[in-house]
């Protein structure tokens, strides 16, 4: 079956700019991760979807950083006035349940590499 | 808080050698433990897990178990393959009664393999 898909798999901007990320979660999984895998770093968590809400955005490191899953399925995580910090690759997961069950399990996108000039 | 430590790398081998890769980490009540590998190219998979102490993940050759009195999730493979050449990270996931069941990743080993 699909796997969770992430588009654009390469994003280059410049400094300033706006850029929309997008996750597709596995069909029927109703939890939604967002991590961001530095240069030689693990993944950190970002933020955390139950259904359409946003049951946990402390990973979210400013208010530049906002995310939504309208539907309860596809995320899309918004990226204002970019820095290069934010140079980075933000991966997306999904899970079945989310709520605290010893089975669940993550599944990782391939992530989007995205670049700031 | 959760914190994962990670062997650091690179972690350089040659085909059939012994691997152990050591996995801490520090957490408050008891966490499931992952390990996860990235191939090149490709997104983070789920090696294998451990969902409660003395529990043994196992997959493709690969075994951890989960040791809660020295708080540890070494990863061990008898007999390393050119194609176990990866990126490796050992994760935990605690199991809050609210908020996420968010993963804390350790920083990751590169393990190559020469043939």
């Amino acid at each position: 079956g699909a796997g969770v898909s992430q588009t654009p798999s390469n994003k280059v901007t410049e400094k300033g700019k706006y850029v929309e990320l997008r996750c597709d979660p596995i069909s029927g999984h109703t939890a939604l991760y967002w991590y961001r895998q530095s240069l030689g770093q693990g993944p950190e968590f970002l933020i955390y979807f139950q259904g359409t809400g946003a049951a946990d955005d402390s990973g979210l490191p400013n208010d530049r950083f906002f995310a939504v899953r309208p539907e309860g399925s596809v995320s899309t995580l918004k990226i204002q006035r970019t820095e290069r910090g934010d140079s980075a690759v933000y991966l997306c997961a999904s899970s079945l349940t989310g709520r605290g069950v010893r089975t669940d399990t993550q599944y990782f996108g391939p992530g989007t590499r995205l670049t700031v000039l | 808080g959760n914190s994962v430590t990670q062997m650091e790398g690179p972690v350089t081998l040659s085909e059939e050698a012994f691997l152990t890769i050591n996995c801490t980490y520090t957490a408050t009540g008891y966490p499931s433990l992952f390990w996860y590998v990235q191939y090149p190219g490709e997104g983070l998979q789920l090696l294998l897990k451990a969902t409660k102490a003395d529990d043994k993940g196992s997959n493709k050759g690969f075994e951890a178990t989960y040791r809660k009195e020295t708080t540890s999730f070494h990863l061990e493979k008898g007999s390393v393959q050119v194609s176990d050449s990866a990126v490796y990270f050992c994760a935990l996931e605690s199991l809050p009664i609210q908020g996420a069941q968010k993963l804390v990743f350790g920083q990751g080993t590169r393990l190559t393999i020469n043939p």
